[in-house]
């Protein structure tokens, strides 16, 4: 099926440090998104790939659309307490362009 | 411009009640998609909605869930005899293109609790 496995399952960093996350799946998408839940919100979209191979920047958020369509990464630098949230993979589901799946999230904590 | 609006915000139910959940999108947009997430989960699709029309409901359950956009009006999603089962936060999505669900913004979501 399309499902995303995202990794790690959660992180606990302390302000400044740079995160990486990434977002996997046996099947081949042709876009990819990543979006950000803050606590009681809905998820906002940060970054959207559409190409492979393509890196994309969003101020201090840097994404990858990896080359065999199977992947992505999500890189934050410098982290700050606001950057605290769940991130989520997604993409768009194969039999229908307008559904997206999306995976179970990384849970990040950023300490003062 | 205001973003997509959901209400309400919070939602408690018995069990056996019905729970109703509307959705305003965007100014502009006539494409509305439903979307569940249950607790420490992602968000699952549910039903996507044009105005007077659903045009994908496969991710809805079959028996006691429903979803309309009228001509007028919000989108509604409603749940009738609610389980435990049903507790999570049900997310509403809006575009302005057909199928453009990529591009879609989300509200802030509906937190029903079945007691």
């Amino acid at each position: 099926g399309q499902q995303l496995n995202q990794s790690p399952q959660s992180m606990f960093i302390q302000e400044g440090e740079d995160v990486s996350m990434n977002c996997t799946s046996s099947s081949i998408f042709n876009t990819w998104l990543w979006y950000k839940q803050d606590p009681g919100e809905g998820p906002v979209l940060l970054i959207a790939l559409y190409k492979a191979g393509e890196l994309t920047s969003n101020g201090r958020l840097t994404a990858q659309f990896g080359i065999t369509r199977k992947d992505s990464f999500l890189n934050i630098s410098a982290s700050i307490p606001s950057d605290v949230g769940i991130y989520f993979c997604a993409g768009p589901n194969s039999n229908s362009g307008y559904a997206l799946n999306f995976g179970k999230g990384t849970s990040l904590l950023v300490t003062p | 411009n205001a973003g997509v609006m959901q209400n309400p915000r919070h939602l408690v139910r018995r069990r056996g009640q019905e729970a109703r959940l509307r959705c305003s999108p965007m100014k502009g947009h006539s494409h509305v998609y439903w979307y569940r997430q249950l607790p420490e989960e992602g968000l699952k699709f549910m039903v996507y909605l044009q105005k007077e029309n659903i045009i994908d409901e496969s991710g809805m359950p079959k028996e006691r869930f429903s979803a309309e956009f009228p001509k007028e009006g919000p989108s509604i999603l409603r749940i009738q005899q609610v389980v435990r089962g049903d507790s999570a936060a049900y997310f509403c999505a809006s575009s302005p293109l057909v199928g453009q669900g990529t591009e879609a913004f989300f509200g802030q979501g509906t937190r029903l609790t079945v007691v």
